[in-house]
């Protein structure tokens, strides 16, 4: 089965770091999307992003956060100037229209100290 | 605003019995999904349920959907421990773009 994969599996920081979470999503998918869970809690949407650009953005993504899709194959979140509470598992996701099925990548797990 | 409900929240229960999940949402929607998630690890999809009435059964796991309701329930027939995780239901509402999770199931499974 078609993965998608995601880079690094853990990330530590310092506050007020930048970081870049990378995913390459399955190549023929048209609808990618960021994830992230604190521990033990329940999943929050962050951003989808279709035709190359945001299609949808939750509260949590504010003026720190950003995604690209540089190349065609890599997608990218960045957060600018990290928080502690900005630690947590980062998935990213991507949907198999017809089928409606969505995959997610393995996680980043980021921790800002 | 479209919401997503589970219970229980926590489920403890026996080896070999029976019991189920149930996940109600707010606001129409086609779309429902079941995923099973260890700890620390990533989201794995069991089921995608598309229609009205939609029934899909995967080893001792069996997932319906009723739209009308706005409820689905997983049901878990015969329980063993290899099943012990947190379930979690998401729903899309009326577009691709953004989907929305209930709080999730932690299921624990005693020998």
């Amino acid at each position: 089965e078609p993965e998608v994969t995601q880079t690094p599996s853990h990330q530590v920081t310092q506050m007020g770091q930048e970081v870049i979470l990378r995913c390459v999503p399955i190549s023929n998918h048209l609808y990618f999307y960021w994830y992230r869970q604190i521990l033990g809690q329940k999943v929050e949407f962050l951003v989808s992003f279709y035709n190359n650009e945001i299609s949808e953005k939750s509260e949590i993504f504010d003026d720190q956060f950003s995604v690209e899709r540089p190349d065609g194959s890599n997608f990218t979140l960045k957060i600018r100037s990290t928080k502690l509470e900005d630690s947590a598992m980062y998935f990213c996701a991507s949907l198999w229209t017809g089928v409606e099925k969505l995959f997610f990548g393995s996680g980043t797990q980021l921790s800002v100290l | 605003e479209l919401k997503v409900e589970q219970n229980p929240l926590f489920l403890s229960m026996q080896e070999g019995k029976n019991y189920t999940i149930y996940c109600n949402y707010s606001t129409t929607s086609d779309r429902l999904y079941w995923y099973r998630q260890d700890p620390g690890k990533s989201l794995e999809s069991l089921f995608v349920l598309l229609s009205n009435g939609a029934v899909k059964q995967e080893g001792r796991l069996m997932a319906s959907l009723d739209t009308k309701a706005r409820l689905s329930t997983l049901h878990i027939t015969a329980a063993v421990h290899d099943l012990s995780a947190t379930y979690f239901c998401a729903v899309f509402g009326d577009s691709n773009y953004q989907l929305i999770w209930g709080a999730g199931t932690k299921l624990i499974i005693k020998p």
